[in-house]
């Protein structure tokens, strides 16, 4: 059972590159989200999508557009990467029944560099 | 909007020594967890607290919730380099969203 995969690990580009950044998640969970983790600011969350054909804006969706492909898969893509875009991206799902449906499960995080 | 604030920012301990951090909301909260993300690491989930005034114990961790609602704290008895990590506790932001703490960074020293 591999939980939240995320692909790739670690990723440089160049300013004004794009990319995306791909989730699958294997439990079958509803909702999905991408956070961004920068030193001393936790988690923000960047987009979530609560159930398969819907998306909504985090706290810091500025610069980034995301696709929910289907319940399994979540990507994040930066149509033009900046420097400020260097980050740690995590991307979580949750859903399970009842009191645990709040719980989130984490990807191991993509680590991007903006040059 | 909802903020989650989360204290100290860094803790350097004594292996031995307790430790402990902090969470505040500015709203009351349906329910708060609190996740360990190890260096290098992604975060995972620890506990959640649902009821007011609850507190759960797992071996030397003991999570509180306060009666309002609206803060909680972890509490680590005898530190052990296995706790070095970073701590972040989490609240309810809506429909199965989350707010994050910035976190408090443990470091523990032989």
């Amino acid at each position: 059972n591999a939980g939240v995969t995320q692909t790739p690990k670690f990723q440089v580009l160049k300013t004004g590159q794009s990319m995306t950044l791909q989730c699958a998640q294997d439990m079958n969970h509803n909702s999905m989200y991408w956070y961004r983790q920068d030193p001393g600011m936790g988690l923000r969350l960047i987009y979530y999508s609560a159930s398969e054909g819907t998306t909504d804006k985090g706290e810091v969706p500025n610069g980034y557009n995301v696709s929910r492909l289907n319940k399994r898969e979540f990507s994040l893509r930066l149509e033009s990467a900046a420097p400020s875009q260097t980050s740690v991206y995590f991307c979580a799902s949750s859903g399970q029944d009842g009191i645990a449906k709040n719980i989130q499960y984490f990807g191991a995080g993509t680590r991007l560099s903006v040059l | 909007g909802q903020q989650v604030m989360q204290i100290p920012q860094y803790q350097h301990v004594q292996e031995g020594e307790d430790f402990t951090t902090y969470c505040n909301s500015s709203t009351t909260l349906s329910n708060i967890q609190w996740y360990k993300q190890r260096p290098g690491g992604h975060p995972v989930f620890l506990i959640q607290l649902v009821k007011s005034g609850e507190v759960k114990k797992q071996k030397r961790l003991t999570f509180q919730f306060g009666e309002a609602k609206k803060n909680s704290s972890l509490h680590i008895t005898a530190t052990q380099t296995t706790d070095v990590g970073t701590y972040f506790c989490a609240g309810g932001g809506g429909y199965n969203k989350l707010i994050f703490g910035a976190g408090t960074r443990l470091a523990v020293h032989p």
